[in-house]
């Protein structure tokens, strides 16, 4: 009965490679998002989907790439993996609609990993 | 710009108050959350304060002023469980969250 889920949660890799994170909540929120977490604790913020359309990107690179295939999952895809892009990902989610409560706390996914080697 | 200020580090003994500051400046401001997180762990909610004031639960109790741009974060009777790092966030007008860099807590006997 987890609310949000990811997989895997650890992942090492070489450069170069493309690998995916997997995100699913069971909350029935509306707004999924995902965040990277560096090794000086910044949570930044990457993407935001509500109901399957992408209302936040930003300043990422292209390699990175959302897809959502429905409001339960928001999964992202990493081409050309660089060092740089060793960080713990987090995926979390809202009952946020736009425009309406204000009060939507996110609730984090247990984070993934990743290790560019 | 987006600016979110913490403390980086603070230590306090167990069975004490601590006091955790955030200032902020950001463009647009709907609220500001509090989260905890443990190390090796996702960030969990703590409170959400959008009115001026104390909003009180249990030991921890957050502190908002709009005007001031500051926030503040007071955790009562420390439990070495507290240990933790404690993250401030501003949530935009437009629901976006601006996250600050973290508190790390150390509780000492």
């Amino acid at each position: 009965d987890t609310a949000v889920s990811q997989t895997p949660k650890y992942l090492v890799t070489q450069m170069g490679n493309d690998k995916s994170i997997k995100c699913e909540q069971n909350l029935g929120h509306d707004t999924m998002y995902w965040y990277k977490q560096d090794s000086k604790k910044f949570l930044k913020i990457m993407f935001s989907y509500n109901n399957k359309e992408l209302i936040i990107n930003e300043t990422v690179p292209n390699r990175f790439s959302p897809k959502s295939p429905d409001k339960a999952h928001l999964n992202l895809h990493i081409n050309s993996l660089e060092l740089g892009d060793s960080a713990v990902y987090f995926c979390a989610s809202s009952q946020e609609t736009l425009g309406g409560p204000n009060y939507n706390e996110q609730f984090f996914g247990p984070g993934t990993r990743l290790t560019v080697l | 710009g987006q600016n979110i200020d913490q403390p980086t580090e603070m230590t306090a003994t167990e069975g004490a108050i601590v006091q955790i500051n955030c200032t902020y400046q950001t463009s647009g401001f709907n609220g500001l959350f509090w989260y905890q997180q443990h190390a090796g762990e996702a960030p969990t909610f703590l409170s959400y304060n959008v009115l001026d004031g104390l909003e009180e639960k249990g030991r921890f109790s957050s502190f908002l002023s709009r005007s001031k741009g500051y926030s503040y974060l007071l955790l009562k009777e420390l439990q070495m469980k507290d240990s933790a790092s404690y993250l401030c966030a501003v949530q935009r007008s437009n629901y976006q969250l601006i996250w600050g860099a973290g508190t790390k807590l150390i509780i000492k006997p």
